[in-house]
């Protein structure tokens, strides 16, 4: 079946514009995550949605990053006023955590340049 | 909260070889430890993982060894091939809370 998908895979922004990342994750997946990995780095959390729960938004950097869902389908993150040191990868995954298993799908990733 | 820290950074082998990568983790309550393959461009992938119930898992050229007492897992990859080659993380989590911690990654090359 279809994995988790991303869109735009690249995006180039200049510095203070803000962005917006889309997240389709797997159907019928109640958990849904947000990571930031920066070149050559880890996987950076920002946040995680579980179900209608409040999302924990304990990884989100700064008060310029923000994310919502819809239910349980489709998520977007938001950034505003874009900063050099916002360039990253940012990945988004999905799992079963509903159910106990807690394997991540993880989508291919945006690619955010800010110039 | 909880550390989950990954050696080597970067390994290098050639084809044929084994390959092995170890984690440590500090939170004893962990009980889940994926570990992921990711290519090149792409997303990272789940090639397996093993709960705090079991002290090895193997699938094929791979397995997982859980040592709960010293809290550190590895990764073993046997008889390498250059399509091993990519960076590698392992993770870590509870119940009760499905953020996992993941380490910094480990950069496997393997040479033809």
């Amino acid at each position: 079946g279809a994995g988790v998908s991303q869109s735009p895979s690249n995006k180039v922004t200049e510095k203070g514009k803000d962005v917006e990342l889309r997240c389709d994750p797997i159907s019928g997946h109640t958990a849904l995550y947000w990571y930031r990995q920066r070149l050559g780095q880890g996987l950076e959390f920002l946040i995680y949605f579980q179900g209608n729960s409040a999302p924990d938004k304990s990884g989100l950097p700064s008060d310029r990053f923000s994310a919502e869902r819809t239910g349980e389908s489709v998520s977007t993150l938001t950034i505003q006023r874009t900063q050099q040191e916002d360039s990253a990868v940012y990945l988004c995954a999905s799992s079963h955590s509903g159910t106990g298993r807690n394997e991540q799908y993880f989508g291919p990733g945006t690619r955010l340049t800010v110039t | 909260g909880e550390n989950v820290e990954q050696h080597p950074s970067t390994l290098s082998v050639q084809e044929g070889d084994s390959a092995v990568i170890k984690c440590t983790y500090s939170d004893s309550a962990s009980n889940y430890f994926p570990w992921y393959k990711q290519e090149l461009g792409k997303g990272p992938q789940l090639i397996i993982d093993i709960r705090s119930n079991v002290g090895e898992k193997k699938d094929q050229r791979i397995a997982v060894t859980l040592n709960k007492t010293a809290k550190h897992f590895s990764l073993h990859i046997t008889e390498t091939q250059p399509e091993d080659s990519a960076v590698y993380f392992c993770a870590a989590s509870k119940g009760g809370s499905y953020i996992p911690t993941f380490g910094r990654g480990t950069s496997l090359i393997v040479h033809p």
